[in-house]
């Protein structure tokens, strides 16, 4: 069963546009989401996060939007780069309960010249 | 500062073996997480170590394994391998480990493919 859901495997934007990567989650606990991105040949690095108090955060090109209700997060980049072509993965946790992290299955982003 | 050094960074198994993989943290780090990564499930969490102690644990058979020694470093082993394993392997560090850092703070390695023929 899987927890936290990105629905799109791939992804494909013109470079200086926007990208937007879903994320839909079914475990109402989760109460953190995390953006890693993953190059090839390297492990996964931190990108931005987001409590659950809050239904935004921004860094720079990247914000981060939390839809609680409908238990769902996005991911906006603006404007898009070459360099951010990558795997992006969302994840969740519990925090402060069990700690573990949940990761989705990751989107595979291009950007196009 | 070294990152976090996995080894082997590639390797080939047969069903049935067994396979040792290692991880070196960053110098300081306590807390070492394994994580196994394929296309049809993603990121999923193995194990999580911290101060030689196993300190949470994912959804996986017993065949998975670790342990962490005193100078932090980690070895996952997983025994009598199936095709199904063949995955990316990660290792993250942190420093105080998942309970008590913020996940900006847990640096992964680069991986080691692991191939079951």
């Amino acid at each position: 069963d899987q927890q936290v859901k990105q629905n799109s495997p791939s992804l494909s934007v013109q470079e200086g546009r926007i990208s937007i990567l879903n994320c839909d989650y079914t475990n109402s606990m989760f109460d953190y989401f995390l953006w890693y991105k993953k190059y090839p040949a390297e492990g996964p690095t931190f990108l931005i996060s987001i409590s659950s108090i809050k239904d935004k955060n921004e860094d720079g090109r990247f914000t981060v939007f939390l839809n609680k209700s409908a238990k769902h997060l996005s991911l906006h980049i603006v404007p898009s780069q070459p360099g951010d072509s990558a795997v992006y993965f969302c994840a969740a946790s519990v925090r402060n309960r069990d700690d573990k992290i949940i990761f989705g299955k990751g989107t595979r982003l291009h950007i196009l010249p | 500062k070294a990152g976090v050094t996995q080894t082997p960074r590639y390797l080939i198994k047969t069903r049935g073996q067994q396979v040792t993989l290692s991880c070196s943290p960053i110098s300081g780090h306590r807390s070492v997480s394994w994580y196994q990564q394929t296309p049809g499930q993603g990121l999923q969490f193995l194990f999580e170590y911290f101060s030689e102690t196993q300190r949470n644990k994912g959804n996986f058979p017993g065949r998975f394994s670790g342990r962490q020694f005193s100078n932090s470093r980690s070895e996952m082993n997983v025994s009598t391998l199936e095709l199904g394993d063949s995955a990316l392997y990660l290792c993250a560090s942190s420093l105080a480990g998942l309970a008590r850092s913020s996940y900006n703070e847990q640096f992964f390695g680069p991986g080691t493919r692991l191939t079951v023929l």
